[in-house]
């Protein structure tokens, strides 16, 4: 069964600064999606960026960025020039046919 | 645009009472619908998922089932609910046009005493 990770519960990070969060996944498929998504204090899901595995490129979206390393199995999150709407809690997701969702990460934004 | 409704928002149930929670999809069709709990401060556990009327596949075994009697209409629902079942359930949907993105619906928030 695949199996999603994310080991930092909680991360903290000043206003303005740059903070990365780790996801690692376990699968045996070649070709599947990762994604981040963003549950801030209102409880609704938003995507934040995603990723095929078939792209070697990384996906970028304005101040979000992932460093994916497949061999690794390897799906982290860049946050850049973080803002206080970024707190929240950051789901990775990987899918091939359903979605798996790691437990999340608390992400603080001090002013 | 599509847009996923879902309700009630809140919920506070007895022990052994039924439940009912409807989620309903617009501006598209054929959807694959998702129905997801979240435990406090932990991730999304896949509950049920249908890919058509009347077709609903289960992922847990529990006090929980689905129906979808309409094609952009998920619900979910118990006959009673046991004090386990408590917590934030989230509908979700993704096209059938090969777009991967779940799009999810606000959340119901299920408390039972």
């Amino acid at each position: 069964a695949q199996t999603v990770t994310q080991s930092q519960p909680e991360m903290s990070v000043q206003e303005a600064e740059t903070v990365t969060l780790s996801c690692t996944y376990d699968t045996s498929e070649s070709d599947y999606y990762l994604f981040w998504y963003k549950q801030p204090p209102s409880r609704q899901m938003i995507l934040v960026i995603r990723q095929e595995a078939y792209k070697q490129q990384n996906a970028t979206e304005n101040r979000f960025s992932v460093n994916f390393q497949k061999a690794a199995k390897s799906f982290s999150l860049k946050i850049s020039d973080s803002q206080l709407g970024d707190a929240a809690m950051y789901f990775c997701a990987y899918r091939v046919g359903k979605s798996t969702f790691g437990d999340g990460t608390t992400l603080t934004v001090k002013p | 645009s599509q847009t996923i409704h879902q309700w009630p928002a809140t919920l506070v149930q007895p022990v052994g009472s039924p439940l009912s929670l409807e989620c309903t999809v617009e501006g598209t069709s054929n959807p694959n619908l998702y129905w997801y709990r979240q435990a406090a401060g932990r991730g999304l556990q896949l509950l049920f998922y249908s890919v058509g009327i009347g077709q609903i596949s289960s992922e847990v075994p529990q006090n929980l089932s689905a129906s979808r009697p309409q094609d952009r209409q998920f619900i979910l629902s118990s006959k009673k609910l046991l004090l386990s079942d408590s917590g934030f359930y989230l509908c979700a949907w993704r096209g059938p046009s090969g777009a991967n993105v779940l799009t999810f619906g606000a959340g119901s928030r299920l408390t039972v005493l």
